[in-house]
Parts: structure tokens; C-alpha cells; sequence
């Protein structure tokens, strides 16, 4: 079955860039979409089919997609960005969705 | 306001039977996919199945597929997921989503359902 890996964590100092990549198999095919989970919340979209942002959500939060790396980036980094983050496709092949591990955000 | 209201927490015994309801508000219900997602205490999503109210297509991943069972109930706008017999690992809490298409984000949660399973 088609497999996601993003790393366990990130960390970044308030003001500057953080970026959490999502690697695949070819997944520059698909269809991208990552989730924002804060403790205790429900995980939220942030970005939709790469690169789009539902309405809401700041320009700080961006997508790319390519080769095997999908990459989530976020600007000038907040303390209310600190959360776990998901990637997730659809996979064709299999018929079904699949996660990312996902990837804890610190902020220092 | 488009939103998705589910049932509230559930604490149950090893081999009990559950049905968790996620109720839909401000959309057409059968235009929409309505998806299930596991998160167990600590970790990450998981996920478990989904269904098109519409026609009821149902799809299951294969970790959850025989486990439960995905329904929905146009009249009332609400889905369902339905476990026959509950293990101490479904102990987990329970989110339903919605999808405009398969290959789409999943744009709207519902609150999240937690299930205890303890003896």
C-alpha cells in the first residue's frame, strides 16, 4: 500500500519559515492536501490540492508538490502555529486514503 | 453553517455493540462524501472508511474493512459508524468528515466522538 513519510518534528524560532515535507512514491501525481491538528482540537485544512488555501487560512500557509517530496511551508511562524500536521492523498492504486505519520511543530 | 455534529462520548465493555452518529447542517447531504477517522490516544489519523450518501457507495480501508460498518440516512442527513463487537483497542476517538469528491480535502470535521472500551 502507498505509504507517507513526514518527519517526527520541526522546530522554528517565531518570524521565520518552517517547511514539513511529505515523501511518496511519485506523489507529484497527486493530489496533496494537509490538515492542522492543535491538542485537543479537531484537525482543520489548511491546504487543498497542493497549493490552495480554503478561506481562512492565512497566505502564510503554502504548498508545492513534486517528484516524491510534497511540502507544507509556513511564513513567518507564530506561536499559534505550534500543532501536529498531516499530509494526505488519495491513492488510485489502492482505492482509499492515506495519512502521513504526521509532524509536530514547535515553536521556540 | 456548514457543519457536522456527532454523538457524544461513549464508555463501553469488551464485546458490546456501538453506533456513532455524525449529523450534517447547512449543505445538501447527498452531494457530499461523509469519511470516518480514527485517532487512538497520542497518535496519529487514521483512515477507516468512507460513503456517498447519495447512492451509498461505501468504500473501507482494509485495516478497518469487516471491522465496521459505514451507513448513512438521507432523511435525517446523518451517517453512521458501527461497531458489533468492541475491542479494548477501539478505544479511540472518532471523527466523521466531508469530502467533496475522493480525491478532495476533507474540508468540514465534526467534533470528534471518544470511545472507551474497558472491562
Amino acid at each position: 500500500s502507498y505509504v507517507l513519510t513526514q518527519p517526527p518534528s520541526v522546530s522554528v524560532a517565531p518570524g521565520q519559515t518552517a517547511r514539513i515535507t511529505c515523501g511518496g512514491n511519485n506523489i507529484g501525481s497527486k493530489s496533496v492536501h494537509w490538515y492542522q491538528q492543535k491538542p485537543g482540537q479537531a484537525p482543520v485544512l489548511v491546504v487543498y490540492d497542493d497549493s490552495d488555501r480554503p478561506s481562512g487560512i492565512p497566505e502564510r500557509f503554502s504548498g508545492s508538490n513534486s517528484g516524491n517530496t510534497a511540502t507544507l511551508t509556513i511564513s513567518r511562524v507564530e506561536a499559534g502555529d505550534e500543532a501536529d500536521y498531516y499530509c494526505q492523498v488519495w491513492d488510485s492504486n489502492s482505492d482509499h486514503v492515506v495519512f502521513g505519520g504526521g509532524t509536530k511543530l514547535t515553536v521556540l | 453553517e456548514v457543519q457536522l455534529v456527532q454523538s457524544g462520548a461513549e464508555v463501553k465493555k469488551p464485546g458490546e455493540s456501538l453506533k456513532i452518529s455524525c449529523q450534517a447542517f447547512g449543505y445538501s447531504f447527498t452531494n457530499y462524501w461523509i469519511g470516518w477517522v480514527r485517532q487512538m490516544p497520542g497518535k496519529g489519523l487514521e483512515w477507516m472508511g468512507i460513503i456517498y450518501p447519495g447512492d451509498s457507495d461505501t468504500r473501507y480501508s482494509p485495516s478497518f474493512q469487516g471491522q465496521v460498518t459505514i451507513s448513512a440516512d438521507k432523511s435525517i442527513s446523518t451517517a453512521y459508524l458501527q461497531w458489533t463487537s468492541l475491542k479494548a483497542s477501539d478505544t479511540a476517538k472518532y471523527y466523521c468528515v466531508r469530502q467533496r469528491g475522493i480525491l478532495y480535502g476533507m474540508d468540514v470535521w465534526g467534533q470528534g466522538t471518544t470511545v472507551t472500551v474497558s472491562s
